[in-house]
Formats: structure tokens, C-alpha cells, sequence
């Protein structure tokens, strides 16, 4: 079956703008992750979504950042005021249940802020 | 201290080689533990979880040692294919995963 998807693949935008990062996890996976990952470092945990509730937001840099799942299936991860170091690449992972079984990464959207 | 932390890389090794990486984790409540690897501009991708008892999976061993917050991933026979980096992982309670930042491994002909 299809694995994670993200879109885009890549967002070039200017220091100031809104973005959102959308999520498409795996197909009844009830558990989404969001993570960050910047170059030359392994990715850092973000927010998790068990169904439509975020379980735990702790890796959520500031309140530029918020997440949702409205339907328990797809997120968007938004990103308001970009500044220059919020560049990185934002990997989304999906799992059939909390904390118990492999995370499937997605390929993940690069995001670059000038 | 950062939670997870691996050896610096990279790693030049010829093929045919025998490489080890080892991983350290400060958080003695962790509850699984794994090892991931992630190709050039890819996302990561299981490669193996680690046991207490050890594991070995064809040419990959993995070992835990919970005494010593230790992790270690050994690979045998490494080919060209094995390039990568290779990422320690942690996971505590609540399902998030915690990563070091990576070893990069290249196998040489």
C-alpha cells in the first residue's frame, strides 16, 4: 500500500510568510508524528497526534508553530512569521498505535526561508 | 548533554570491512530502542530495533547494554550499498522518538 506522503516536496518562501506543510500517513495509522531535521543533525521530535488530539506538543519550537488533524488522517503543520532558522527539513511518521510499533517516515518537505 | 549521543563520523571504510558504531543515551527510563538509517537526502528508514539480548539481522548485529546506557550496531562484510548515515534511536514513554545525530558511514570499493 502507499506510504506517507507530504506536500510539498520542497517550499522556498521569504522570512515573514505563513506556510503549511501537509501530511498524508499511512492508511489507518491512528498515530502521527511531526519532526524537524536540520543539516547534519537527526531529526528532532516536534508534536504527536494520536487520532485528532495532539498528545504532545512539547517539541514545538514557539507559538509560530501549530499543528492539526482535524479528521484523525491527514495534518498540516503551519508555520507562521518564518524566520531564517526555521529552514530545515520537516519529516512527518506514521504508526498503528502509540508508541508501540514502527514509525514510517515520509519523505518529508524541504523548507528553505530567505 | 544531548539525550542520544553517537560516535562523530564519518567513516571511511573499504568493502569487505567490518565497522561498529557505538551510541550512548542518558535517559535510563527509555523503553526501545533502534537503529535507523537514512540515505542522502531520504527519510529515515528502520533498519533494525535492539534488544538486551542482542539481535543480528544477516550481516547487522545490534546489542544493548541497559547497565551502561550503551547501544552498538556492528556490520559485517560491508558492501558499497551500506552507505549511509545511521541513526541511534531512542524512544520513551509516549511514542516520540529521540535521534542522535547520526553517523555517516562510506564503504569504499
Amino acid at each position: 500500500g502507499a506510504g506517507v506522503s507530504q506536500t510539498p516536496s520542497n517550499k522556498v518562501t521569504e522570512k515573514g510568510k505563513y506556510v503549511e506543510l501537509r501530511c498524508d500517513p499511512i492508511s489507518g495509522h491512528t498515530a502521527l508524528y511531526w519532526y524537524r531535521q536540520s543539516l547534519g543533525q537527526g531529526p528532532e521530535f516536534l508534536i504527536y497526534f494520536q487520532g485528532t488530539g495532539a498528545a504532545d506538543d512539547s517539541g514545538l519550537p514557539n507559538d509560530r508553530f501549530f499543528a492539526v488533524r482535524p479528521e484523525g488522517s491527514v495534518s498540516t503543520l503551519k508555520i507562521q512569521r518564518t524566520e531564517r532558522g526555521d529552514s530545515a527539513v520537516y519529516l512527518c511518521a506514521s504508526s498503528s498505535l502509540k508508541g508501540a510499533d514502527t514509525q514510517y517516515f515520509g519523505p518529508g518537505t524541504r523548507l528553505t526561508v530567505l | 548533554r544531548k539525550e542520544v549521543e553517537q560516535d562523530p563520523g564519518p567513516f571511511n571504510v573499504p568493502e569487505g570491512a567490518t565497522v561498529a558504531f557505538n551510541c550512548t543515551y542518558s535517559n535510563s527510563a527509555s523503553q526501545s530502542f533502534f537503529w535507523y538509517r537514512q540515505d542522502c537526502r531520504k527519510e529515515p528508514k528502520l533498519l533494525m530495533s535492539v534488544y538486551s539480548s542482542g539481535n543480528e539481522d544477516g550481516r547487522f548485529t545490534a546489542q544493548l547494554n541497559r547497565a551502561s546506557q550503551y547501544i552498538s550496531l556492528l556490520i559485517r562484510d560491508s558492501k558499497l550499498s551500506d552507505s549511509a548515515t545511521y541513526l541511534c534511536v531512542v524512544n520513551n514513554q509516549g511514542g516520540k522518538l529521540i535521534f542522535g545525530q547520526g553517523t555517516e558511514l562510506s564503504v569504499k570499493p
